[in-house]
């Protein structure tokens, strides 16, 4: 069974970036896409980006000048770094495990709250 | 505002049916990319729950079903029991602005 674990800090202030890594267990991280989807107290559901096993990355257009992900595989983690948070980046910052663009997000971490505030 | 169009809410009572609708465009659901649908309980990560337009996961009761028709989808749920309320979401792929996962709004069950 596939386990995803978020870790960070929960409080980041303004301005700063944003730095969160997702830990996966009971497979291979040599496969799949690897994504971060966010979701803001009280709201729906954003997805933030991915990246692909090979390396490869796709990212929310409404946030691809401010994010990157990364894929460490020796370390069966793979990372998000988002810059210049304000406010609105305050949420629950899921990590997961999604394929090719006509399959789903199979396997979800429990989630990470990180604040933005000074 | 999501790419993907959900009622912010819906409500049935124990025993009965509702659906859940989820509106896209020609570039996500009408190009014929799968939609997929996940449900969250309360305080908890979402657990997908439709895969592929029509298909459970193991596990999934058959009181859930997906179907999908033009640039459209809907999320069937039958015999409506107190623990399906929770949040659906539907999600699918656009193939605009060199394309991405996009989710709806997400809808708001309540078992009366």
């Amino acid at each position: 069974q596939v386990q995803l674990q978020e870790s960070g800090p929960g409080l980041v202030q303004p301005s700063e970036t944003l730095s969160l890594t997702c830990t996966v267990s009971g497979g291979s991280i040599s496969s799949h896409y690897w994504d971060w989807i966010r979701q803001p107290p009280g709201k729906g559901l954003e997805w933030i980006g991915y990246v692909h096993y090979s390396g490869s990355t796709n990212y929310n257009p409404s946030l691809k000048s401010r994010v990157t992900i990364s894929l460490d595989t020796s370390k069966t983690q793979f990372s998000l770094r988002l810059s210049s948070v304000t406010a609105a980046d305050t949420a629950l910052y899921y990590c997961a495990r999604g394929g090719d663009y006509g399959m789903p997000i199979d396997y979800w971490g429990q989630g990470t709250l990180v604040t933005v505030s000074s | 505002q999501s790419v993907l169009t959900q009622p912010p809410s819906v409500s049935g009572a124990p025993g009965q049916r509702v659906t859940i609708s989820c509106t896209g465009s020609s570039s996500n659901i009408g190009a014929d990319y799968n939609v997929h649908w996940y449900q969250q309980l309360p305080g908890t990560a979402p657990k997908l729950l439709i895969y592929g337009n029509n298909n459970r996961p193991s596990g999934v009761p058959d009181r859930f079903s997906g179907s999908k028709s033009g640039t459209s989808a809907s999320l069937a749920i039958t015999g409506l029991q107190a623990e399906d309320e929770a949040d659906y979401y539907c999600q699918s792929f656009d193939n605009s602005l060199s394309g991405s996962r996009v989710f709806g709004g997400g809808t708001k069950l309540t078992v009366l």
